[in-house]
């Protein structure tokens, strides 16, 4: 596609539920990379792929969190058990390689948590 | 420690320039990047510059760098309604590939 999609673009959900995010980078792009937003912050890194493999997973917050890209595509990231405190913009991004390339943003999923 | 801090607020009346700074505490920054999110958008980059550059100009946009203070600045000439938005600063490291934002500066143009 012409840029990084990402669905869904709002997510409302009860406390205790799992939510699923999904991440469409740049077709061709290497790398992919998740971030967190709160309100009235900047972005936090989360995770990071090169292809399928999950390269760094050293910014979620906790074992709720979960990533994967199984093809070197798509990913999704996994919230279990969602809390009060997860509510936030969470965003993906992709890039042509690594290493200070350029990264391109999707236009993030808000989340809801009740 | 990795600390990217912006002033949270700019007013300034279209036509005017603006002025955005942006303070990092990393030297071993190589890449600097603005950040520009409007609402229901992703973050668009708007420009770059390498850390052995002291300025860089693309047309509205001129941006400084100050390695010895750490700071950075983005000027923004000839203000519209239209550059309206949140304005990030992001630092990454050399060999690395995480960036690190800044708080964000909400830059407001008055009519």
């Amino acid at each position: 596609g012409a840029g990084v999609s990402q669905s869904p673009r709002y997510k409302v959900t009860k406390r205790g539920q799992d939510v699923a995010l999904r991440c469409d980078p740049i077709s061709g792009h290497v790398s992919l990379y998740w971030y967190r937003q709160a309100l009235g912050q900047g972005p936090e890194f989360l995770t990071y792929f090169n292809y399928e493999a999950q390269q760094d997973k050293s910014g979620l917050p906790n074992d709720r969190f979960s990533a994967e890209r199984p093809e070197g595509s798509i990913s999704t990231l996994t919230i279990q058990r969602t809390e009060q405190r997860d509510s936030a913009m969470y965003r993906c991004a992709s890039s042509l390689v690594n290493l200070g390339n350029e990264q391109f943003f999707g236009p993030g999923t808000r989340l809801t948590v009740l | 420690g990795e600390d990217v801090e912006q002033s949270l607020f700019l007013s300034v009346r279209e036509g005017d320039s603006s002025v955005i700074n942006c303070t990092y505490t990393d030297s071993s920054s190589t890449y600097l990047y603005w950040y520009k999110q409007e609402p229901g958008a992703g973050l668009q980059l708007l420009t770059y510059i390498f850390s052995n550059m002291d300025m860089k100009q693309d047309q509205r946009l001129t941006v400084l760098l100050n390695k010895k203070d750490k700071h950075l600045s983005l000027r923004i000439a000839d203000t519209q309604t239209g550059d309206s938005a949140i304005y990030f600063c992001a630092e990454i490291a050399s060999g690395t590939y995480k960036y690190i934002f800044g708080t964000g500066t909400r830059l407001k143009v008055l009519a």
